[in-house]
């Protein structure tokens, strides 16, 4: 089965850049999205195919993706960006997700 | 704007089966997507359970595929999910999903199934 690893958790300074990584054997040949959970909610899609926005979602959410890497970068960073963030990409026909990385904004 | 809806006993005893719905809303199941199964167990990460395309194709994953059966109802814009021999490793929030294959969207508000006696 394909495998996609996140660090556990992330923390930044309120107004600093972000970075969240997401690894997989030639992840860079598939499409990746970003989900962002906050407690008690759905996940809401902030990038699909490695970097297009969704409407709504600010652009300082950026994604890349090349190589074995996509990674998720958000520039200036909010106390509301405070949450799990997930990648997801398809695999011979199944869903794989990381398994999230906690954003602490502090 | 497609809605989907979880439904289902939020109770389930260990051994037992459980079922829960996805009622499509705006929208018609029929449409060339597919529609997932995802779960959060307490304290960890998003865990895909499987699929099933408009025309009744299902892909599950491997680690459950042994006791998850997903089943389309077009008559009622809607489909199931049913996982068997439950543990309290099931205990989590279930929620549904429509999948175009650029991205995983729009969500149900997903719905807490805890296994126990």
């Amino acid at each position: 089965s394909y495998d996609l690893t996140q660090p556990p958790s992330v923390s930044v300074s309120p107004g600093q850049t972000a970075s969240i990584t997401c690894s997989g054997d030639k992840l860079g040949d598939k499409y990746v999205c970003w989900y962002q959970q906050k407690p008690g909610q759905s996940p809401v899609l902030v990038i699909y195919q490695n970097n297009k926005w969704p409407s709504g979602v600010p652009e300082r959410f950026y994604g890349s993706n090349s190589g074995n890497t996509a990674t998720l970068t958000i520039s200036g960073t909010q106390s509301m960006d405070e949450a799990d963030y997930y990648c997801q990409t398809w695999d011979s026909n199944t869903v794989v997700f990381g398994g999230g990385t906690k954003l602490t904004v502090l | 704007q497609v809605q989907l809806q979880e439904s289902g006993p939020g109770l389930v005893k260990p051994s037992g089966t459980l079922s829960l719905t996805c009622g499509v809303s705006g929208g018609s199941i029929r449409s060339t997507f597919w529609w997932s199964w995802v779960r959060l167990p307490p304290g960890k990460g998003l865990e895909w359970i499987g699929e099933i395309s408009h025309n009744g194709k299902t892909n599950y994953n491997p680690s459950l595929k042994s006791r998850v059966t997903i089943l389309l109802d077009k008559s009622k814009n809607q489909f199931s999910l049913e996982l068997s021999s439950v543990t309290a490793a099931d205990t989590a929030i279930y929620y549904c999903a429509r999948d175009s294959r650029e991205l995983l969207g729009p969500w149900g508000q997903g719905t807490l199934v805890t296994v126990s006696s």
